[in-house]
């Protein structure tokens, strides 16, 4: 069955700086994607970026990218730059092929940047 | 460009009652779903549909059911509210043909649910 694992309840960042927020993965299924979304204080599902588990390159999209590690089951966004509007949760996700492609979400990360 | 309307925004319940979350969609999406977040928890899947009269249960289904007549709604019903479904819900919507997989979901607002 999927599973997503995010270890990182809490990260707290100086603004400006990069940060890298942990998440890893299970499956059996070859064909996958991986998400990330980022949730606000005002509540709305954000979404930030996306990983195929075929692509040869690490996704990129504005400051974020995604340090996407096959063999590893690994799937870390990376936020260069960090402003203080970065502050929010933020979750990763996966989506099979198969198992009527369920997204599963991790539990989740609340990233607050400091000034 | 509406996306994904979910009402109410806000709610409260006194156990044993019952309710409705509607949700609709605008972007001729197969697959929709409900989740429902709590602290330290993520979003966990409570009902799913891929197409008009198909639904399927997720990973918390029990005291709520769903219907799908339409592709545009998927309502979530409450049978009897109990306090243990205090919670956030969100209803998404995606792509579901070949390739799906590589595809992001859209999200509703949001409900806030308080059960009393």
């Amino acid at each position: 069955a999927q599973k997503i694992t995010q270890t990182q309840p809490g990260m707290f960042v100086q603004e400006k700086e990069a940060v890298t927020l942990d998440c890893t993965y299970d499956t059996s299924d070859p064909s996958y994607g991986l998400f990330w979304y980022k949730q606000p204080s005002s509540g709305e599902m954000i979404f930030l970026i996306y990983q195929g588990s075929y692509d040869q390159q690490n996704a990129t999209e504005g400051r974020y990218s995604l340090n996407f590690q096959k063999a590893r089951k690994s799937a870390n966004l990376v936020i260069s730059a960090s402003q203080l509007g970065d502050s929010a949760m933020y979750f990763c996700a996966m989506r099979e092929e198969q198992g009527a492609q369920k997204l599963v979400f991790g539990q989740g990360t609340r990233l607050t940047i400091n000034p | 460009n509406a996306g994904v309307t979910q009402t109410p925004k806000f709610q409260v319940l006194k156990t044993g009652q019952s309710m409705t979350l509607q949700c609709a969609q605008d972007m001729n999406h197969e697959y929709m779903s409900w989740y429902r977040q709590d602290p330290g928890m993520g979003l966990r899947l409570i009902h799913y549909s891929v197409g008009a009269g198909i639904t399927d249960q997720g990973e918390v289904p029990n005291g709520y059911n769903v219907s799908r007549s339409t592709t545009e709604d998927f309502p979530l019903r409450l049978l009897s509210a109990a306090p243990s479904q205090t919670s956030v819900y969100f209803c998404a919507s995606s792509y579901s043909g070949q390739g799906a997989q590589n595809t992001e979901a859209f999200f509703g607002q949001g409900t806030r649910l308080t059960v009393v």
